[in-house]
């Protein structure tokens, strides 16, 4: 099946720090690539659809200047969070859709991103 | 109204069990239909899809009424593994939108 991973699976940064996370589809070429958050007991929030080789497509609310988003290949995705504060701790997911496979996303193990 | 509303749970049924989840939609330009499953701390894993003339997985139903703007799961012989997160998904446009999910615990 298709396997999506990420990068680093959990990191604790000091606040003002950045932080990079990386998604990458290991066994197909995802042309889309979707950052998603999750808080606690809440359900998961699209933050930006990225598309390889384009700017990326931000969410009402989500600033494009603090959350940095690469698509620069078919098979990796990054997203940069930018001076990070605690409010930014959260689970933050990767998910690919696989074109040949009518549109089915798989998500990345996420990553846990504490800030202290 | 949210896109994509779920019963808000939790469900907590014996071992055994059969349990109903239903899931509305906004959108009737819809597309396409999803239930993933999320266990505690994981990411979201595709259950199945949902297809108009529904579809069976083992112990898994799925069913779409596209007049109703209705999805449903439903989990018969529930088993302790089942225990998890339950969540509607729906697309359109590329554009898949989550629903907050309905938590399950099968207890034995």
């Amino acid at each position: 099946g298709a396997v999506v991973s990420q990068h680093p699976s959990r990191v604790i940064c000091k606040s003002g720090t950045s932080v990079k996370i990386e998604c990458r589809s290991l066994d197909f070429q995802a042309t889309t690539m979707f950052w998603y958050r999750q808080f606690p007991k809440q359900s998961l929030m699209l933050m930006a659809t990225s598309n390889e080789g384009s700017k990326a497509t931000y969410e009402q609310g989500v600033e494009k200047d603090k959350f940095l988003i690469n698509h620069a290949s078919l098979t990796l995705s990054t997203l940069t969070v930018t001076s990070a504060h605690p409010e930014d701790s959260s689970f933050y997911i990767c998910s690919a859709r696989d074109q040949t496979r009518t549109y089915e996303q798989y998500f990345g193990p996420g990553t846990r991103l504490t800030v202290t | 109204r949210k896109e994509v509303e779920q019963d808000p749970g939790p469900f907590n049924v014996p071992e055994g069990a059969t349990v109903a989840f239903n899931c509305t939609y906004s959108n009737s330009a819809s597309q396409s239909f999803f239930w993933y499953r999320q266990d505690c701390r994981k990411e979201p894993k595709l259950l199945m899809s949902v297809y108009s003339s529904g579809n069976e997985d083992g112990r898994f139903t799925a069913q779409l009424n596209r007049a109703s703007q209705y999805i449903s799961l439903l989990i018969r012989d529930s088993k302790l593994s089942d225990s998890a997160t339950y969540l509607c998904v729906v697309n359109y446009n590329n554009d898949m939108r989550f629903g907050a999910g309905t938590r399950l615990t099968v207890k034995p």
